[in-house]
């Protein structure tokens, strides 16, 4: 079946450090993906919608320039948090359009 | 937006016995469902889900009933056992293609089965 991976599985990393997450179809095509949030015993929250070949649409309260998302391929969207906080640590988690209701495995976040 | 309820936030019940847990959507565009099993520190499983153009669905023990007129959708699981344990998550989705799939989340039911 379908698979969207993530990587990594988890980071630990220094205030004010950059992380990236790749978000990736392995069998099929997604020009549409979707990034989400999880905080300790919260629901997911959507954070933003990822477009092959164009600019994200950012939920709102969302900064743009903090969550950088790059869609450069059909297979490969990326997630960048730039200049993290202890309050940016949480579960990011993707999923692809063309399956809809399936999750990759998730990025634990831990900033420092 | 969309506006999704859920209730209860627990749930605690003796195995065996049957588990209802509740969401509530507010968007009547919203056509698609899905219900999730999430356990500690893994991602969401989809373990059933229901379009808007049928009432009812079942998969062994679960089942999800869809009331449109109401708005609200229900995940029935009968024959309890423990490893149901976990927290449930219901979303809801305007299911049309590409970006119209992004979901919104009740805020989770932490199921407990009890031995």
């Amino acid at each position: 079946g379908a698979v969207v991976s993530q990587h990594p599985s988890w980071v630990i990393c220094k205030s004010g450090t950059s992380v990236k997450i790749e978000c990736r179809s392995l069998d099929f095509q997604a020009t549409t993906m979707f990034w989400y949030r999880q905080f300790p015993k919260q629901s997911l929250m959507l954070m933003a919608t990822s477009n092959e070949g164009s600019k994200a649409t950012y939920e709102q309260g969302v900064e743009k320039d903090k969550f950088l998302i790059n869609h450069a391929s059909l297979t490969l969207s990326t997630l960048t948090v730039t200049s993290a906080h202890p309050e940016d640590s949480s579960f990011y988690i993707c999923s692809a359009s063309a399956q809809v209701g399936f999750f990759g495995p998730g990025t634990r976040l831990t900033v420092l | 937006g969309e506006n999704v309820e859920q209730h209860p936030s627990t749930l605690s019940v003796q195995e065996g016995d049957s588990a209802v847990i509740k969401c509530t959507y507010s968007d009547s565009a919203s056509n698609y469902f899905p219900w999730y099993k999430q356990e500690l520190g893994k991602r969401p499983q989809l373990i059933i889900d229901i379009r808007s153009n049928v009432g009812e669905k079942k998969d062994q023990r679960i089942a999800v009933t869809l009331n449109k007129t109401a708005k609200h959708f229900s995940l029935h699981i009968t024959e309890t056992q423990p490893e149901d344990s976990a927290v449930y998550f219901c979303a809801a989705s305007i299911g049309s293609g590409g970006s119209n799939y992004k979901l919104t989340f009740g805020k989770g039911t932490l199921l407990t089965v009890n031995p």
